[in-house]
């Protein structure tokens, strides 16, 4: 059974600092990536995928993040971080194979970022 | 617009007090899923539907029902909803997964914040 873990539940930056969300996956089968976030009172929005091809996926917002096969990681990063960043953040994973049953996720990461 | 519309927004009920919570898309997916979030915990799959008829148990589906006679509905009944339920829900769909389909992923709803007195 697939699982996802994000190893922070909490992480505050400055504004204009770099940050990076830590997940890591556990899956005995190919998988899909992704990172959701969810702002306050709001429901969740895609900021980016990995399906296939490159590792290096580019989402919306100036965020990106990296498939890792070998250490079972998809980290998502941003370079610059604003206010308006403040979010919680989910990494979620499904299966590349078999049942289409589970979009599992994370705990959630909460970020904070601080003027 | 391509969206995936849950009903209501909030919900105050008391306990044993029968309830449906709506969830349609317009984007003619075949996958459509519940997942109820808590804090600590994210988000964890209530029930799934892979097809119109064909609905399963996903991770917590104690105390809740789902139908799916339609493709574009997928609603959730709480029919004795008890303050264990108190939380916020979430309805999403997708195209079923096709080998790296660059179309492949989830559009989720609002949500739906559900107090249970």
């Amino acid at each position: 059974a697939q699982s996802v873990t994000q190893l922070d539940s909490q992480v505050p930056v400055f504004e204009e600092a770099p940050v990076e969300l830590r997940c890591n996956y556990s899956s005995s089968v190919s998988v899909y990536l992704f990172w959701y976030v969810q702002y306050p009172n709001q429901g969740l929005q895609l900021l980016l995928k990995y399906l296939s091809g490159s590792t290096l996926v580019k989402g919306i917002n100036g965020f990106e993040a990296e498939f890792n096969k070998s250490q079972t990681s998809f980290h998502l990063r941003k370079p610059s971080v604003h206010i308006s960043d403040t979010a919680e953040y989910f990494c979620a994973v499904s299966e590349g194979s078999g049942s289409a049953r589970q979009l599992t996720f994370g705990s959630g990461t909460q970020l904070t970022v601080l003027p | 617009e391509a969206q995936v519309t849950q009903n209501p927004r909030y919900l105050i009920t008391v306990t044993g007090k029968k309830l449906t919570v709506t969830c349609s898309q317009n984007m003619n997916h075949e996958y459509m899923s519940w997942y109820r979030q808590d804090p600590g915990l994210g988000l964890r799959q209530i029930y799934y539907s892979m097809n119109v008829e064909v609905t399963d148990k996903g991770d917590v589906p104690e105390g809740y029902k789902v139908s799916r006679k339609e493709k574009r509905n997928f609603p959730l009944i709480l029919e004795s909803p008890s303050p264990n339920q108190t939380s916020l829900y979430f309805c999403a769909s997708s195209f079923y997964r096709g080998q790296g389909a660059s179309n492949y992923g989830y559009t989720f709803g609002s949500g739906t914040r559900l107090t249970v007195v």
